[in-house]
């Protein structure tokens, strides 16, 4: 089974405040996603790569930026939290290439007061 | 370009009776199709899929799904609901070629609740 690891699960934060959100996987699957959640909207990408060095923005990518610089981290960093980034964010990543079949990470749920 | 409209956002059903979700897709292309499931404060898990094979998709748990073309629908269903599928369910579409993770579109999602 592909393992996904989020760091942190919760975080509490202030307005204008830098976050930085890690997701591990135990595998060397190519792709990795960021996507949040709220109530009503479903889930909306942020950013994706598919490959070390390798990102592309996703639907909802303004004000967030991603590293990719080993295979299995993905990092998502908010550079000056807002309130409207309050969110549960899931990494995810693609078990097969281009077959929209992703595994999920638990989430990290994220307030910014 | 694509969507995809969960018609229902709550659905309450006993257990033992049947499940019906329903979702309406929008695709320029031959669509891939899919419908994930959310339990509470999990991430979310594959349940079945749909790739312009059988039109009829058995997924995890008894869950199936029917893709069909000319009512633009893949709609969710299970015989007999059970106190463990009470969660929320995602149906979401890809039109890229082979249903490219960078283009999945997800729906608002529906809540099934399960009374005893």
């Amino acid at each position: 089974d592909a393992g996904i690891t989020q760091s942190p699960r919760h975080k509490v934060t202030e307005t204008g405040t830098p976050v930085t959100l890690r997701c591990h996987q135990t595998e060397n699957h190519r792709y990795m996603y960021w996507y949040r959640q709220d109530p009503g909207h479903g889930l909306r990408l942020i950013h994706y790569s598919y490959g070390v060095k390798d990102t592309d923005k996703g639907e909802v990518s303004d004000g967030y930026s991603v590293s990719r610089s080993k295979t299995e981290d993905f990092l998502l960093t908010l550079e000056s939290a807002t309130s409207s980034q309050t969110s549960v964010y899931f990494c995810a990543i693609g078990l097969y290439a281009n077959t929209g079949e992703l595994f999920f990470g638990e989430g990290s749920r994220l307030t910014v007061l | 370009a694509q969507s995809v409209t969960q018609l229902d956002s709550h659905v309450s059903v006993s257990e033992g009776t049947p499940v019906l979700l329903r979702c309406n897709y929008s695709s320029s292309y031959s669509p891939s199709l899919f419908w994930y499931v959310q339990h509470p404060n999990k991430g979310l898990q594959l349940l079945l899929k749909y790739t312009s094979a059988a039109t009829l998709v058995k997924g995890i748990n008894g869950f199936e799904a029917e893709f069909k073309k000319s009512e633009t629908s893949f709609h969710l269903t299970k015989p007999s609901a059970h106190m463990s599928d009470a969660a929320e369910y995602f149906c979401v579409v890809s039109d890229s070629p082979g249903g490219s993770q960078g283009n999945l579109i997800f729906g608002k999602g529906t809540k099934l609740s399960v009374k005893p």
